[in-house]
């Protein structure tokens, strides 16, 4: 049971050139989400997954897209990378009726930086 | 504008005595607390929780208590150990209903344990 993994765990990109980053989770949960951790700003949520099939919009969507084409997994894609999106970038999973509610389970994380 | 707030960056704590980490939040439609511990280089992972409709949860030497007509809740570790050392985000839930919708994060508190 590997949990949430992340791809890859670190990147270098220039500035306008595009990515995906892979989430995936093995513990069959509904609920999936990306987060981004800067410096002194703890976790923002980028976007999330209440299903597959199904992605919102969370704090800071702007310049990222993403996809849930499998349950198991969520892709977070930039399509033309800006220094402001040089972060790390956490993946998290949940389910509903998790004991104790609302407990998410992170991934690693990916260090990207955009020059 | 921060609905979660860790006012502290950094608190230091000798080995053996007791850690209280604060937390502060202004919506008051959070209705469930939970905190993370954060070691370098990796993924956030599940502390403990708290409900709106209770005061207190305790498990080990974690305890978080919450105080709603202050909008303020705390996690006392105690006695402080070497391995507590880690970075400390509360983050709240329930904004929106059910949970799905994500976790609001506060900018975290470094615990540093001395010997």
């Amino acid at each position: 049971n590997a949990g949430v993994t992340q791809t890859p765990k670190f990147r270098v990109l220039k500035t306008g050139q595009s990515m995906t980053l892979l989430c995936a989770q093995d513990m069959n949960h509904e609920y999936m989400y990306w987060y981004r951790q800067d410096p002194g700003m703890g976790l923002r949520l980028i976007h999330y997954s209440v299903g597959e099939g199904t992605t919102a919009k969370g704090e800071v969507p702007d310049g990222y897209n993403v996809s849930r084409l499998k349950k198991q997994n969520f892709l977070l894609g930039l399509e033309s990378a800006a220094p402001s999106q040089t972060s790390v970038y956490f993946c998290a999973s949940s389910s509903p009726g998790t004991v104790p509610a609302y407990e998410q389970y992170f991934g690693p994380g990916t260090r990207l930086t955009v020059t | 504008d921060q609905q979660v707030k860790q006012n502290s960056p950094s608190l230091s704590v000798q080995e053996g005595r007791i850690s209280i980490l604060n937390c502060d939040y202004t919506n008051s439609m959070f209705d469930y607390f939970l905190w993370y511990k954060k070691y370098p280089a990796e993924g956030p992972t599940f502390l403990i929780s708290i409900s709106s409709i209770k005061d207190k949860n305790e498990d080990g030497r974690f305890t978080v208590f919450l105080n709603k007509s202050a909008k303020h809740l705390s996690l006392h570790i105690v006695p402080s150990q070497p391995g507590d050392s880690a970075v400390y985000f509360c983050a709240a839930s329930g904004y929106s209903g059910g949970g799905a919708d994500g976790l609001t994060f506060g900018k975290g508190t470094h615990l540093i344990i001395q010997p």
